[in-house]
Formats: C-alpha cells, sequence, structure tokens
C-alpha cells in the first residue's frame, strides 16, 4: 500500500544524545515535510524540502536538521536532543509542494527527551 | 503572517446531532484552506480543501465546510455524527514561502452515545 512510513514508532532518548528520526514514502512525491505536533499548539512545520537536493527552514527549525538525499527519504536529525524536543512527530508529503497542495501524513513518532 | 484560529479546543456533541467546528483565518490573499481529521493514534488525513469556486465544499465521511470571505471562516459541518466521528480536527490555510501549511490549535470532537 502505497503511503509514508515513521521509523521508530516510539522512542524515549536521554538528554544530550543524537537521534535520527526516519521516513519514507513511495509516492514519488516531490515534497516533503516535517512537523511537530505539542499540545494547544497544533503542528508546527520544523524543516520542507520542495525536491531532492534541497531544504528549507520552517517555523521551528532549531535543534533540527535534515536531508534529502533522494526522493524517497527525508530523515530528521536532533544533534543533542533537549528536553523540550518531547512531542509526536509528523512527517508528510506532497506532489510539488505548493500552498494548494494536499499533504498525506505519516503515522507518527513520539519521542520522549528525558 | 498567515494565522489559524480555532475557538474551541473540546466539543461534545451526542450521535446522531449536528456538528459545527469553527475556523477562522488571517491572510492577505485568497487562501487555500483544509480540515484535515486525526483518530487517536493515527496521522491526519484529509477531509476537504477549498481555494476557488463554489463556496460550500464537500469532503469525504459525510463532511462539508463553507467559505466566508467576509467573516474569513471556514467552518466544517455535519449534520448528524457518528460514534466513529471522534477524533482531533484542524483546521489549515496553505501558504507560500516558508510557512507552507499552517495549522489551528485543533478541535478534539467527543461523541456521547
Amino acid at each position: 500500500i502505497a503511503g509514508i512510513t515513521q521509523a521508530p514508532t516510539s522512542q524515549i532518548l536521554a538528554a544530550g544524545r543524537r537521534m535520527t528520526l526516519r521516513c519514507t514514502q513511495d509516492m514519488r512525491h516531490n515534497a516533503m515535510y516535517w512537523y511537530r505536533q505539542d499540545l494547544g499548539l497544533g503542528l508546527r512545520l520544523i524543516h520542507y524540502s520542495n525536491t531532492a537536493g534541497t531544504t528549507g527552514k520552517g517555523e521551528v527549525p532549531d535543534g533540527y536538521s535534515v536531508s534529502r538525499a533522494n526522493t524517497d527519504d527525508f530523515p530528521l536529525t536532533l544533534a543533542s536532543a533537549v528536553p523540550s524536543q518531547t512531542s509526536v512527530y509528523f512527517c508528510a508529503s506532497s506532489v510539488a509542494g505548493g500552498p494548494g497542495d494536499t499533504q498525506y501524513f505519516g503515522p507518527g513518532t513520539r519521542l520522549t527527551v528525558l | 503572517a498567515q494565522s489559524v484560529t480555532q475557538p474551541d479546543i473540546h466539543i461534545t456533541v451526542s450521535e446522531g446531532a449536528s456538528l459545527e467546528l469553527r475556523c477562522n483565518y488571517s491572510y492577505g490573499a485568497t487562501p487555500y484552506l483544509f480540515w484535515y481529521v486525526q483518530s487517536p493514534g493515527q496521522g491526519l488525513q484529509l477531509l476537504l480543501k477549498y481555494f476557488s469556486g463554489d463556496t460550500l465544499v464537500q469532503g469525504i465521511k459525510g463532511f462539508e465546510a463553507e467559505f466566508k470571505r467576509s467573516q474569513s471562516s471556514f467552518n466544517l459541518r455535519k449534520p448528524s455524527v457518528h460514534w466513529s466521528d471522534a477524533a482531533e480536527y484542524f483546521c489549515a490555510v496553505g501558504a507560500v514561502g516558508a510557512q507552507k501549511l499552517v495549522f489551528g490549535q485543533g478541535t478534539r470532537l467527543t461523541i456521547n452515545p
């Protein structure tokens, strides 16, 4: 079934550790996104990529980095995790990255930083 | 900057009752507007979206939304809710530039049997 997969499903991490959240899509979408979801704040964009080889910063990029080596994969890295990065992280993709595009979401990764 | 406000954090309705979830947006041009639904423990799924044309938009699962430019609103409605509609609902505006899709805070819907 076509869609987006995220790994891990959940993770508990010690502060200061490095962590990479994985995201893979098989819909051949050009654009991909990472959001974090926090209670009362909705979803906020961390980073995005309009096409392989390019990335951009969203609303809350500090402490996070991304890469887009190919169309399918868009990993999110926390270089040195802090407790404020405890959140649910969603990866999404869309055909072209325009403001009217429908975004398709993965099931999420629940991350707890202690 | 673009913004979306969902005034109701939590709404409870009885099964079979009608539903209206409110959404107000702030955007300088004609917006792209979306409603997404998130079932417990799941990712988000698109219910419907609007950009132009008929201001009453039909979506999946019997939902509809009406765009009212004069009120900067895009309220979601359903004539008769089912227990399976219990979920969190997010309104969003599609924005050019770095913000991309800007989400409201979400409205959690509980259905009483």
